[in-house]
């Protein structure tokens, strides 16, 4: 089955500062990940996905991810914070089992990004 | 673009009611559509997939008769929660997707309070 982990519960960055949250994924084929992001008392917005290609991908506000076959990791990165990027971050991992390209989540990660 | 609306974004309402939330896609077609659970700093627990025109597929444990979903077109979807109790007090989260390797568009969430 496909999964992915986030290790951290939470991520603390001052403003300016490179952020890093991570994932790693276990598949079976080739993973199809993806990086969301969700404020308080909303629904999840989509950042960034990996399909194939570049293992590094970019996304929306600034945000980039690494795709690394061989430590089986897509951690999410920003140069440099902001507070407003406070929020909570899920990675996942399509699941092609019954055929409905369905999504396995992580636990997520709250980052919280300090003035 | 990809826009999903979910509607209400808040009911309360008294055990044994029953209660229908409603997903759009806006501006896209949604082949497919799918219903989450998010209890409290957890992450997301999927409930349903549907198809439109198809009869929704269920996740295990996940009561059919208790949670019916509809898909009538490409761009709504409701889930109805019959005869609501306390335990079903939560955050639910509609997304969409078209075909291929697009990702999932979600709606802002509905919480459900029963009293």
């Amino acid at each position: 089955a496909q999964s992915v982990a986030q290790p951290e519960d939470q991520v603390n960055v001052a403003e300016g500062n490179p952020l890093t949250v991570k994932c790693t994924y276990s598949v079976s084929g080739n993973p199809y990940l993806f990086w969301y992001v969700q404020y308080p008392n909303r629904g999840l917005q989509f950042l960034l996905k990996y399909i194939t290609g570049d293992n590094l991908v970019k996304g929306s506000y600034g945000f980039e991810a690494e795709f690394n076959k061989s430590q089986t990791s897509f951690h999410l990165k920003k140069p440099s914070a902001l507070v407003s990027d406070s929020a909570l971050y899920f990675c996942a991992v399509r699941d092609f089992g019954t055929g409905f390209q369905k999504l396995v989540f992580g636990t997520g990660t709250r980052l919280l990004v300090s003035p | 673009g990809a826009v999903v609306s979910q509607h209400p974004s808040r009911v309360i309402c008294k055990s044994g009611t029953s209660v229908k939330i409603e997903c759009r896609s806006l501006d896209f077609q949604a082949t497919t559509m799918f219903w989450y659970r998010q209890f409290p700093k957890q992450s997301l627990m999927l409930m349903a997939t549907s198809n439109e025109g198809s009869k929704a597929t269920y996740e295990q444990g996940v009561e059919k008769d208790k949670f019916l979903i509809n898909h009538a077109s490409l761009t709504l979807s409701t889930l109805t929660v019959t005869s609501a109790h306390p335990e079903d007090s939560s955050f639910y989260i509609c997304s969409g997707k078209t075909g291929g390797n697009q990702p999932q568009h979600f709606g802002d969430g509905t919480r459900l309070s029963i009293l």
